[in-house]
C-alpha cells in the first residue's frame, strides 16, 4: 500500500520551462491538495480538488494549474516557471474535506 | 479566511522534560485541528487530531488540548525523547486545512 506517490522527487528547471508534477493515491479518497513549503512559512495551499471533477483555487493558486485526470491522479503544471516557484511540493489526500490528510513525499522543484 | 498563529517558533528541552506548543486561529468556525510532525527532508505526518466538540484527546505521551472560547490550541509532549526532535505543524480548517508556520523541537540529550 503506497499511500501518496509523487513523481518526481527532485527537478531542476530553467525560468520559462514548463513541467508538470505528478500525484497519485491508492486510498480511495474524494479529495486531494497540493500544497508548497518554503522555509519558515508552513504548508501553503495551492489547489485543492474536493471530488473527481472539481478543483478550487487555495492560498496561493497563482502561476500554477491543476488536472483532476480521475479519482486517482492530480496533477500540478507550471506553464512558465520563475525563480520565485522554487520550493518543496506536497500532494495529499483525504477521505473528504475537513478528514485527516495524507502527504506524498514531496518533490523539490528548483528553478534557475 | 482563516489566520493561525504558531508558538514558539523553536523550543530547545532537555531529554526527559516536556514540551508544549501553542497556536491561536481566527475563524471560530473551525472545527477540526490536527497536529502535523515533519522529520528533516521527510513528508510531514499526522500524530494526533481534535474535534471542536471534543475538549482534550491524549495518545500515549500525546496530548492535545482545545480552548474554543479563547480560540486556541496546543501540542503537550511528556517524557521527551531525543526521537522528538522534529518540526511540528499545527493547522485548523472548516474544509480546508490552514497551517502554522511551524515549531523547530530540539530534544536535548
Amino acid at each position: 500500500n503506497a499511500g501518496v506517490t509523487q513523481t518526481p522527487k527532485f527537478q531542476v528547471l530553467k525560468t520559462g520551462q514548463s513541467m508538470t508534477l505528478q500525484c497519485a493515491q491508492d486510498m480511495n479518497h474524494n479529495s486531494m491538495y497540493w500544497y508548497r513549503q518554503d522555509p519558515g512559512m508552513g504548508l501553503r495551499l495551492i489547489y485543492y480538488s474536493a471530488s473527481e471533477g472539481t478543483t478550487d483555487k487555495g492560498e496561493v493558486p497563482n502561476g500554477y494549474n491543476v488536472s483532476r485526470l480521475n479519482k486517482r491522479e492530480f496533477s500540478l503544471r507550471l506553464e512558465s516557471a520563475a525563480p520565485s516557484q522554487t520550493s518543496v511540493y506536497f500532494c495529499a489526500s483525504s477521505e473528504e474535506e475537513g478528514q485527516p490528510q495524507h502527504f506524498g513525499d514531496g518533490t523539490r522543484l528548483s528553478i534557475l | 479566511g482563516e489566520n493561525v498563529e504558531q508558538h514558539p517558533s523553536t523550543l530547545s528541552v532537555q531529554e526527559g522534560d516536556s514540551a508544549v506548543i501553542k497556536c491561536t486561529y481566527s475563524d471560530s468556525a473551525s472545527n477540526y485541528f490536527p497536529w502535523y510532525k515533519q522529520e528533516l527532508g521527510k513528508r510531514p505526518q499526522l500524530i494526533i487530531d481534535i474535534r471542536s466538540n471534543v475538549g482534550e484527546k491524549k495518545d500515549q505521551r500525546i496530548a492535545v488540548t482545545l480552548n474554543k472560547t479563547a480560540k486556541h490550541f496546543s501540542l503537550h509532549i511528556t517524557e521527551t525523547q531525543p526521537e522528538d526532535s522534529a518540526v511540528y505543524f499545527c493547522a485548523a480548517s472548516i474544509y480546508k486545512l490552514v497551517f502554522g508556520a511551524g515549531t523547530i523541537l530540539r530534544v536535548k540529550s
